[in-house]
């Protein structure tokens, strides 16, 4: 089963507006971790924000921000006032429990989400 | 700030050469991650250093190894390699639970 999923394969915004980027996720571990990532058709991978399994409030990080809603298991990124540079790959991904001790785990990705902004 | 290199950035091998990859983490940060991007693909995990000792091993070909030496710098080295390793790699760093990625390293195998 797809730990993360991201059932929008593309989404398309207006300059100036706001967006709304699906992603759910599965697992049965109490600790774990949410990110969102950026991937310019340049390739490099950009991290935009993060949200812990524990923390209680949405994080927000400029003009990103998530909505973690846990008992639906649903993390959906939120981009206000969308610009031109925000044309990308968005990538899902979460972090479950850790590596042992004091080290984190690996990140599981979902298939991404192809963001192209008009102007 | 610092943010994590990687080299070389491209790299073209041919069929059952050698590649070797190098990273070399943000200062400060105690674990190392690789990662694999097929094209159009999401990044696959392959293997994890905390401390310069392997922590996590993903999916990883028995013909790749990786290491992690004492300044923290990490290498994969690739051997045998085939044309399905054309790939972008990544190395990433983290001191607590956030990943900073570096740019790749985009590996073409002819």
């Amino acid at each position: 089963a797809q730990k993360i999923t991201q059932t929008q394969p593309g989404m398309f915004v207006q300059e100036k507006e706001a967006v709304t980027l699906d992603c759910t996720y599965d697992t049965s571990d109490p600790s774990y971790g949410l990110f969102w990532y950026k991937q310019p058709s340049s390739g490099e991978m950009i991290f935009l924000i993060y949200q812990g399994s524990y923390d209680q409030q949405n994080a927000t990080e400029g003009r990103y921000s998530l909505n973690f809603q846990k008992a639906r298991k649903s993390a959906n990124l939120v981009i206000s006032a969308s610009q031109l540079g925000d044309s990308a790959m968005y990538f899902c991904a979460m972090r479950e429990g850790d590596a042992g001790g004091t080290s984190y785990g690996k990140l599981t990705f979902g298939q991404g989400t192809i963001l192209t902004v008009h102007p | 700030a610092a943010g994590v290199i990687q080299s070389p950035r491209h790299l073209i091998k041919e069929k059952r050469e050698t590649a070797t990859l190098k990273c070399y983490p943000i200062p400060r940060h105690d674990t190392v991650y690789w990662y694999q991007q097929g094209p159009g693909q999401d990044p696959q995990f392959l293997i994890s250093f905390y401390e310069k000792m392997q922590s996590d091993k993903g999916s990883i070909p028995d013909r790749f190894s990786a290491q992690q030496f004492s300044d923290y710098h990490s290498e994969l080295n690739m051997s045998s390699l085939e044309l399905g390793d054309s790939a972008l790699y990544f190395c990433a760093s983290s001191w607590g639970d956030t990943q900073y990625f570096g740019p790749g390293t985009r590996l073409t195998v002819l």
